[in-house]
């Protein structure tokens, strides 16, 4: 069965230090991946989109990589700020005739000042 | 340039009971997104919407859930009737078009609870 893989158990890391989001994916071709950050009664807000075809993409301290073969992205947020503690969200487009986004459960990002 | 914006922001019922949420998306946008997102999970999709047809309604429970979105614009949302296992949050969300650059601006969600 198709199923998308977020680390459930949150992530704590220290202000200052690089913070790695992982996102597998089982069952799925997806023509681009996307990821988006959640804060408490909110809802999720756009980060970056990556296509396949790409293997890296940056904007600012943020950071996504896309390997196709592992079947996985990466999210690195560099220099961490408490201020980005929330939930990160990927989230995949398989670019079927159902165009539409599944999401994962979301890995919570707690950086400690 | 205003976001989405929803209504009610919570809202409690009992079970059996209906209720409706209703959506105003981005100016302009032509797509719209209706997510379920239960506690701990990624959100959901239920229905999309290109203008006022519907693209994708492959998961949503056709036997209570309702939504339509005339004119191409507001949406509206409707359970009936209510189950326990619909507590959630409901999530809008929209965007220009359903391509592939299809970033979704989502709304703050409406609280749920089934009791």
């Amino acid at each position: 069965s198709q199923k998308i893989e977020q680390n459930s158990e949150a992530l704590n890391i220290q202000e200052g230090k690089t913070a790695t989001l992982t996102c597998n994916y089982t069952n799925y071709s997806p023509a681009y991946l996307q990821w988006y950050r959640q804060d408490p009664g909110r809802g999720p807000v756009f980060l970056l989109l990556i296509r396949e075809n790409e293997k890296e993409k940056r904007k600012e301290r943020l950071k996504v990589t896309f390997d196709t073969t592992l079947k996985q992205s990466l999210f690195h947020i560099t220099a961490s700020q408490p201020a980005d503690s929330a939930t990160y969200l990927c989230a995949l487009d398989e670019y079927t005739g159902r165009r539409a986004l599944t999401f994962g459960s979301g890995t919570r990002l707690q950086v400690q000042p | 340039e205003a976001g989405v914006a929803q209504s009610p922001r919570y809202k409690i019922i009992e079970k059996r009971q209906s209720v409706a949420f209703w959506c105003n998306p981005i100016s302009g946008h032509a797509t719209l997104y209706w997510y379920q997102q239960i506690l701990g999970q990624g959100p959901k999709l239920l229905i999309q919407f290109q203008n006022n047809g519907v693209v994708d309604d492959s998961q949503l429970p056709k036997d209570r859930f309702s939504a339509e979105r005339l004119k191409g614009v507001d949406s509206t949302l409707k359970i009936q009737p209510a189950k326990l296992e619909d507590s959630a949050v409901y999530l809008c969300a929209s965007s220009l078009a359903s391509g592939i650059n299809n970033e979704q601006f989502f709304g703050p969600g409406t609280r749920l609870t089934v009791l």
